[in-house]
């Protein structure tokens, strides 16, 4: 059964490198979301695709910040020179359509990020 | 812009007893309202939800009403067990969001034995 699935599952890495972090959504589902949860805090909403498009990256915190997604697949969240404010375990979910506000969203495990 | 203010945690209950969650919102136009849990170990996944006033959702015996006059969707169960230890999450889309979602800031729940 193909629920989200998210890799790596836990990343530690140093302060100034990059860092990718992998979305699979459930397939058929157009409307993909990145979310963030710092320790201690709610989700931040990052950014929003509908299909291969990003009508919403209101959430990104910086220009460090970046994401793509190939088609109604694979989405890729990319933090480039990454600072110690970064460690966060990094949510994506994904639902059939984004432009419904009632459609219930499904979550990944997510990726644990450790910025040393 | 829209937010959600949960109660804050940690709450901790004997088995059986009742459970309220507290939630309020804010929001412009009509939101959809959500309960979200995270169980120890697991990922996020919805527990119940509401589309318009005065719905109620329920699911695994929790229930939550919409009520727009108070802008607040309380989460309820009558009897809490173990297995409900979890970490609770309000959330609400709304407005030209494109259905992202707003959270809460989450209330760890332990039931003890």
């Amino acid at each position: 059964g193909a629920g989200v699935s998210q890799s790596p599952s836990n990343k530690v890495t140093e302060k100034g490198k990059d860092v990718e972090l992998r979305c699979d959504p459930i397939s058929g589902h157009t409307a993909l979301y990145w979310y963030r949860q710092r320790l201690g805090q709610g989700l931040e909403f990052l950014i929003y695709f509908q299909g291969n498009s990003a009508p919403d990256k209101s959430g990104l915190p910086s220009d460090r910040f970046s994401a793509e997604r190939t088609g109604e697949s694979v989405s890729t969240l990319t933090i480039q020179r990454t600072q110690q404010e970064d460690s966060a375990v990094y949510l994506c979910a994904s639902s059939l359509v984004g432009d419904r506000n009632n459609q219930p969203q499904h979550f990944g495990d997510g990726t644990r990020l450790s910025i040393l | 812009g829209n937010s959600v203010t949960q109660m804050e945690g940690p709450v901790t209950l004997s088995e059986e007893a009742f459970l309220t969650i507290n939630c309020t919102y804010t929001a412009t136009g009509y939101p959809s309202l959500f309960w979200y849990v995270q169980y120890p170990g697991e990922g996020l996944q919805l527990l119940l939800k509401a589309t318009k006033a005065d719905d109620k959702g329920s699911n695994k015996g929790f229930e939550a009403t919409y009520r727009k006059e108070t802008t607040s969707f309380h989460l309820e169960k009558g009897s809490v067990q173990v297995s409900d230890s979890a970490v609770y999450f309000c959330a609400l889309t709304g407005g030209t969001s494109y259905g992202k979602l707003t959270f809460g800031q989450g209330t760890i729940l332990t039931v003890h034995p």
